[in-house]
């Protein structure tokens, strides 16, 4: 069974520029997670979709957003990127939430580089 | 007060070692809690998950929980150098899920 993947491995951008990360989950998993893991932060969460709706967002400001498409799969969208927004982007899947307490899965994820 | 605490370490032991990780949390509403582990420049991969007090075991793993105390552990029998890694904690309810900063392990063949 494939796990969940996360594209591109890497991305380098310059300040003010958009970045777009994607994920896909596992096969049968509806809720999609993003998490920013910087150097010596821990995992931070921004955004959790499930069944193509925004659940929940953690503390980060509008210029994070994302969505969820009928496949399931996820995109973060990071806009106005800024020196801090350099991290490792995790994206993690589980089970539907009527599931409750299903653990998350995450992918290998995107090592974003601002410059 | 946060609300999960991890001591980062580092901890460093010996092939063979029992390594014990540990990590307390604020939040009495939390209801169930996992361990991760995380290689470097990978994602975090689960090994453990439990919702009540009390130990599970997993081969070399147990997880331990305390919800009287807040406080839950991780013990890894016959430590490997292949066990070197971040081990991450993660506690949480229906609506959250809070991870710890994680603890680096390195063992020492």
């Amino acid at each position: 069974e494939a796990g969940v993947t996360q594209s591109p491995t890497h991305l380098i951008k310059t300040r003010g520029q958009q970045a777009t990360l994607r994920c896909s989950p596992i096969s049968g998993h509806t809720s999609v997670y993003w998490y920013q893991q910087a150097l010596g932060l821990g995992l931070q969460f921004l955004l959790w979709y499930d069944e193509g709706e925004e659940r929940n967002r953690g503390n980060f400001p509008p210029r994070f957003s994302g969505r969820q498409f009928p496949n399931y799969s996820s995109e973060l969208n990071v806009n106005a990127l800024e020196l801090e927004d350099s991290a490792l982007y995790l994206c993690a899947s589980s089970f539907n939430r009527e599931y409750s307490n299903q653990p998350q899965h995450f992918g290998d994820g995107t090592r974003l580089s601002i410059l | 007060q946060k609300e999960v605490e991890q001591d980062p370490g580092p901890l460093s032991v010996p092939e063979g070692a029992i390594v014990s990780l540990n990590c307390t949390y604020s939040n009495s509403a939390f209801q169930y809690f996992m361990w991760y582990r995380q290689y470097s420049r990978k994602g975090p991969e689960l090994l453990m998950y439990t919702y009540s007090s009390g130990n599970k075991e997993d081969g070399r793993f147990t997880a331990q929980v305390d919800k009287s105390s807040k406080y839950i552990s991780l013990f890894i029998r016959d430590s490997q150098p292949s066990d070197s890694a971040t081990y991450l904690c993660a506690i949480g309810g229906s609506e959250k899920l809070v991870f710890g900063k994680g603890t680096k392990l390195t063992v020492n063949p």
